[in-house]
């Protein structure tokens, strides 16, 4: 069974500050993924990732496959970033299902 | 506009009574997928499907049953069996692509 674990488990930051949530996993993996939960509930897909990295506006996502680890960036933080954000591994073998880190609560005060 | 509809977003129920979730799609995606969602816990799969007619149980399947008679919809019956049915729940879908998974905007049930 493949553990996801995420550090930190809540964040706090100022405005304009640089951002970075972890993620390590056990097992090997098709695939990590990044995704983003507003408080309604709703998630939303941010990166998905199987070697090297990967850069969509202010948020950049990094994995390193051979030490099982993978970062989530986020450059000049805003509030409108706060959210929880969610570390996940699938597998292709086993119908693409998805294991879930338990997330990283980040709150971005101006 | 292609999407997920999952409904109702909040559902109360008497305790010892089913309910049944909704998750319908227009994306035209084979695979469909239930998660649960506890407090300060990782996402949980209760129940996939790759294809109509077929579906397979996840890491948490006990209390619960679905059904995958047409493509575009995948519900989620909670059924009196499950202990502590209180939870999120959030409907996926994949296209079997090298995408990632769509996610609906989920249903929070809480039992009375």
């Amino acid at each position: 069974k493949n553990e996801v674990e995420q550090s930190p488990q809540n964040l706090t930051a100022q405005e304009g500050e640089f951002i970075t949530i972890n993620c390590s996993y056990s097992v090997g993996i098709s695939a990590l993924h990044w995704l983003q939960q507003h408080p309604g509930g709703g998630i939303v897909s941010l990166f998905m990732l199987s070697s090297g990295k990967k850069k969509h506006g202010r948020l950049i996502a990094t994995i390193n496959i051979q030490e099982k680890h993978s970062s989530l960036h986020i450059t000049a933080s805003h509030p409108r970033d706060s959210a929880v954000y969610i570390c996940a591994v699938s597998y292709m073998e086993y119908g693409n299902k998805l294991v879930f880190g338990a997330g990283t609560i980040l709150r971005v005060k101006s | 506009d292609g999407g997920i509809t999952q409904s109702p977003k909040y559902l109360f129920r008497k305790e010892g009574q089913n309910v049944t979730l909704s998750c319908e799609q227009n994306l035209n995606h084979d695979a469909m997928y239930w998660y649960r969602q506890d407090p300060g816990q990782g996402l949980r799969l209760i129940y996939y499907s790759q294809i109509v007619n077929d579906f397979q149980k996840g890491d948490i399947a006990e209390g619960y049953s679905v059904s995958r008679e047409k493509k575009e919809s995948f519900p989620l019956t909670v059924t009196s069996a499950q202990k502590n049915p209180t939870a999120f729940y959030l409907c996926a879908t994949w296209d079997r692509g090298r995408q990632p998974q769509h996610f609906g905007d989920g249903t929070r049930l809480s039992i009375l």
